[in-house]
């Protein structure tokens, strides 16, 4: 079963600071990875996904995140936030299995906040 | 290609009673889940149905059931409402064939029972 770790609960930040959002995953299987946002009140929107290919992906909003499989994380990243980037972020797995539900396993997610 | 539609947005049960959510997914999409995020927490995984059957569960007592439509749209309903099932419920819908594996979610569902 797969079950992930977002190391930090709350990350305040400077506006136009960069930012960083650590997510380490745990799982005896291969494993999808995504990045969700969900901002106040609302449902979950993807910013990113890692399938396979390039450890390196690019999302929306400007963010990115690298894939390591070595170190199994996930991490989030943004050059240059904004006050609109302020919202809850989960980085859940979910495995590639064909046999059981392709459910996505959250953690506790990590709220960032941007600071004016 | 329009997204993921949930109904109602609010809702206010009183203990004991039953309650019915609905969830229409994207277009294209075969596969609906269900997740229910209490306050302050991430979503947990109730069940996920396909083709109109269920193909998985969480940890959820039995109370929670659900239905899956021809036109891949969703129903959860809950039984003798407990004040901790207070929470957002949230459906996501996905394509779980080919090569499309991320799931597109809805607004959302505010439970409060009193």
């Amino acid at each position: 079963a797969q079950s992930v770790t977002q190391l930090d609960s709350q990350v305040p930040v400077f506006e136009e600071a960069p930012v960083e959002l650590r997510c380490n995953y745990s799982s005896s299987v291969s494993v999808y990875l995504f990045w969700y946002v969900q901002y106040p009140n609302q449902g979950l929107q993807l910013l990113l996904k890692y399938l396979s290919g390039s450890t390196l992906v690019k999302g929306i909003n400007g963010f990115e995140a690298e894939f390591n499989k070595s170190q199994t994380s996930f991490h989030l990243r943004k050059p240059s936030v904004h006050i609109s980037d302020t919202a809850e972020y989960f980085c859940p797995p979910r495995g590639k299995s064909s046999g059981s539900a392709r459910q996505l396993t959250f953690g506790s997610g990590t709220q960032l906040t941007v600071l004016p | 290609e329009t997204g993921v539609t949930q109904s109602p947005t609010h809702l206010i049960k009183t203990r004991g009673q039953q309650v019915t959510l609905r969830c229409s997914s994207q277009s294209g999409h075969n596969t609906v889940s269900w997740y229910q995020q209490a306050l302050g927490q991430g979503p947990q995984f109730i069940f996920q149905y396909y083709r109109e059957e269920e193909n998985g569960r969480g940890n959820f007592p039995p109370r929670f059931s659900g239905l899956q439509f021809p036109n891949y749209s969703s129903e959860l309903n809950v039984n003798a409402l407990e004040l901790d099932d207070s929470a957002l419920y949230l459906c996501a819908s996905s394509r779980e064939t080919g090569a499309i594996y991320e799931q597109y979610f809805g607004p959302g569902t505010r439970l409060t029972v009193t």
